[in-house]
């Protein structure tokens, strides 16, 4: 079993729908969860970080985590063509940061 | 921009060569995460450095050894190179070693191994 798993897609919405990213893990432990973007041919970029259960927002982002199940989920509200990307979910594990990340979901914004 | 930035951005090398590749973190941070990510997957962790001193460790091999000087910068050195070292090298800095701490990515630097 991965230790951070992501559907590969890719997901197709289109312009001002809802996008829903899902991630799962599998070290219980993990305390700190990251949502970040990435461009084709560019480096991550943060969007979210989250580290209690229940709803993170962030303007047009929103961030669900449940440890529990070993979930965690983001929702781009009204989405727009330049959010088309891939989304990575990241996991602290270790304790000292060691992040790992999951292949990456792509999202695909059709105006 | 993050601050954090990599030299070189693209490195062609041949099998059984030597690389380094080098970061700056961005001003304050004083930890430095080395990541490798191959043509469609997830940045994988390979080291962090805090103070001068490896924190952590991911599943590579010893010919992946790094360094993190006084002033926080930072270098990744590959031995031996092999053709599945090809792929994006990231660092990521951070004001702390903190696991809540925000990681700033740099641009990357590509290496292609022939």
């Amino acid at each position: 079993q991965k230790e951070v798993e992501q559907n590969s897609g890719p997901l197709s919405v289109p312009e001002g729908a809802i996008a829903s990213l899902n991630c799962t893990y599998s070290d219980r432990g993990s305390q700190s969860f990251f949502w970040y973007r990435q461009y084709s041919g560019k480096s991550p970029e943060l969007i979210m970080s989250i580290y209690s259960n229940g709803d993170k927002e962030d303007g047009r982002f929103t961030a669900q985590l449940n440890k529990a199940s070993q979930y965690v989920s983001l929702l781009i509200r009204d989405s727009q063509p330049s959010d088309s990307a891939t989304y990575l979910c990241a996991v602290e594990s270790g304790g000292y940061q060691k992040v790992t990340f999951g292949t990456g979901t792509k999202l695909q914004v059709i105006p | 921009e993050t601050g954090v930035t990599q030299s070189p951005t693209h490195l062609i090398k041949t099998r059984g060569q030597q690389v380094t590749l080098r970061c700056s973190s961005q001003s304050g941070h004083n930890t430095v995460s080395w990541y490798q990510q191959a043509l469609g997957q997830g940045p994988q962790f390979i080291f962090q450095y805090y103070r001068e001193e490896e924190n952590g460790r991911g599943n590579f091999p010893p010919r992946f050894s790094g360094l993190q000087f006084p002033n926080y910068s930072s270098e990744l050195n590959v031995n031996a190179l092999e053709l599945d070292d090809s792929a994006l090298y990231l660092c990521a800095s951070s004001l702390t070693a903190g696991i809540q701490e925000t990681q700033y990515f740099g641009p990357g630097t590509r290496l292609l191994v022939l």
